[in-house]
């Protein structure tokens, strides 16, 4: 158990429509990473929150936004979702002054 | 961008040791890694070695870094059924976002 958690596990969704997933960071770690994973573009960085200040975008759509609240938790919120979003989302977390990141059980989402 | 490549797939039997491989593009990638993914599962962060060694070991894991020929890679001895999932080699440049390999599926034998 990495200490990252992430809700819900499976999503399964509509075209069209937006969800949000959630992710808990370990305690204590201020830095939190958004990554997608699907067969076809493999694992990839979407984007880096640090305190609650975006610090690093990636391969993110703009349909996609992110945010990091006070308490250091962060949603990724999809909208307009197409049959291609369909993938494993993990966030992972990281301590300051550490380079090791870990990572949630992401959340699996279906487009239907 | 950084390029990582890894080969797709490696079996190997039981009680053999693994070596898996990688290599990068990005001669500025400061910090190497090696993570390990089971069916259904989340990324588990096995190792990882910083660009100024050459080496790294720790119990059955062994990490061999390559610098001139951007070349990673992770020895498993003693491989055990256990050891069987996709194993990532991923590397950072600026900022600590990570560039991931393709995943070496590892298939123990007995």
């Amino acid at each position: 158990d990495s200490g990252v958690t992430q809700t819900p596990k499976h999503l399964i969704t509509a075209t069209g429509q937006r969800v949000t997933l959630r992710c808990s960071p370990r305690s204590g770690d201020l830095s939190v990473y958004w990554y997608q994973q699907s067969l076809d573009q493999g694992l990839q960085f979407l984007i880096q929150y640090y305190n609650g200040e975006e610090r690093a975008k990636g391969n993110i759509l703009e349909r996609f936004s992110a945010q990091q609240f006070p308490d250091l938790h962060s949603e990724l919120n999809l909208s307009s979702l197409e049959l291609g979003d369909s993938a494993l989302y993990f966030c992972a977390s990281r301590r300051e002054g550490s380079y090791e990141q870990y990572f949630g059980p992401g959340t699996r989402l279906t487009v239907t | 961008g950084e390029d990582v490549e890894q080969s797709l797939f490696l079996s190997v039997r039981e009680g053999d040791s693994s070596v898996i491989n990688c290599t990068y593009t990005d001669s500025s990638s400061t910090y190497l890694y090696w993570y390990k993914q089971e069916p259904g599962a989340g990324l588990q962060l096995l190792t990882y070695i910083f660009s100024n060694m050459d080496m790294k070991q720790d119990q059955r894991l062994t990490v061999l870094l390559n610098k001139k020929d951007k070349h990673l890679s992770l020895r498993i001895a003693d491989t055990q059924t256990g050891d069987s999932a996709i194993y990532f080699c991923a590397v950072t440049g600026g900022g600590n976002k990570l560039t991931f390999g393709t995943g070496t599926q590892l298939k123990v034998e007995l």
